[in-house]
């Protein structure tokens, strides 16, 4: 069965510095990987997704992952932290059959310190 | 402009008493689905519709009902609600098979409370 692991229900950065928001994954095959931000009261919004291709993939807002099959993990990262960074993450992975359901992790929520 | 919309974004209902959550979207897109997200939970999948008259049960289906009537809307039945379906709940879509990789579309989410 897949399942998405998120270590870290709470980071907390400086702004200005380095993000890094831990995803691992486990799937019998190579699935398709997503991050989701939900600032407060509202719904998901798509950051990046990772389908097939290049591993690295680009975002909005300058985040970026990397898709690491050896290690099964889609790590989040963004240079420099901003405030307005400040929200709930979530990592999916979309589960391959029928179903087309996305598998969430438990969500990491990021604390940007002025 | 795309989107899925939600209503009501916010409830307060009783033990017992029917609800129906509503939920549309305007890409014409074939599959929708219900989570629900709880803290420390992230997001369960509650049901989902492949297309009109298709849908079948996601990883918390008990207490709820769904229908696909119209490509556009998939409604979410709570015939008699309970405290422990207190939650936040979101509605979203996808093209489906052939579509784009997969991707979701979210609403807003419904935040119920039942007392």
């Amino acid at each position: 069965a897949q399942s998405v692991t998120q270590l870290g229900s709470h980071v907390s950065v400086s702004e200005g510095a380095l993000v890094l928001l831990r995803c691992n994954y486990s799937s019998s095959v190579p699935p398709y990987l997503f991050w989701y931000v939900q600032y407060p009261n509202q719904g998901l919004q798509l950051l990046l997704k990772y389908t097939t291709g290049a591993t690295l993939v680009k975002g909005i807002n300058g985040f970026e992952a990397e898709f690491k099959k050896s290690e099964t993990s889609f790590h989040l990262t963004k240079p420099s932290a901003h405030m307005s960074d400040a929200a709930e993450y979530f990592c999916a992975v979309t589960r391959m059959d029928s179903s087309y359901k996305l598998i969430f992790g438990s969500g990491t929520r990021l604390l940007v310190r002025p | 402009e795309a989107q899925v919309t939600q209503n009501p974004r916010y409830l307060i209902t009783v033990t017992g008493k029917k609800l129906t959550v509503t939920c549309s979207q305007n890409m014409n897109h074939e599959y929708m689905s219900w989570y629900r997200q709880d803290p420390g939970l992230g997001l369960r999948q509650i049901y989902y519709s492949m297309n009109v008259e298709v849908t079948d049960k996601g990883d918390v289906p008990e207490g709820y009902k769904v229908s696909r009537k119209e490509k556009r809307n998939f409604p979410l039945i709570l015939e008699s609600p309970s405290p422990n379906q207190t939650s936040l709940y979101f509605c979203a879509s996808s093209q489906g098979e052939g579509g784009s990789s997969y991707e979701q579309y979210f609403g807003p989410g419904t935040r119920l409370t039942v007392t």
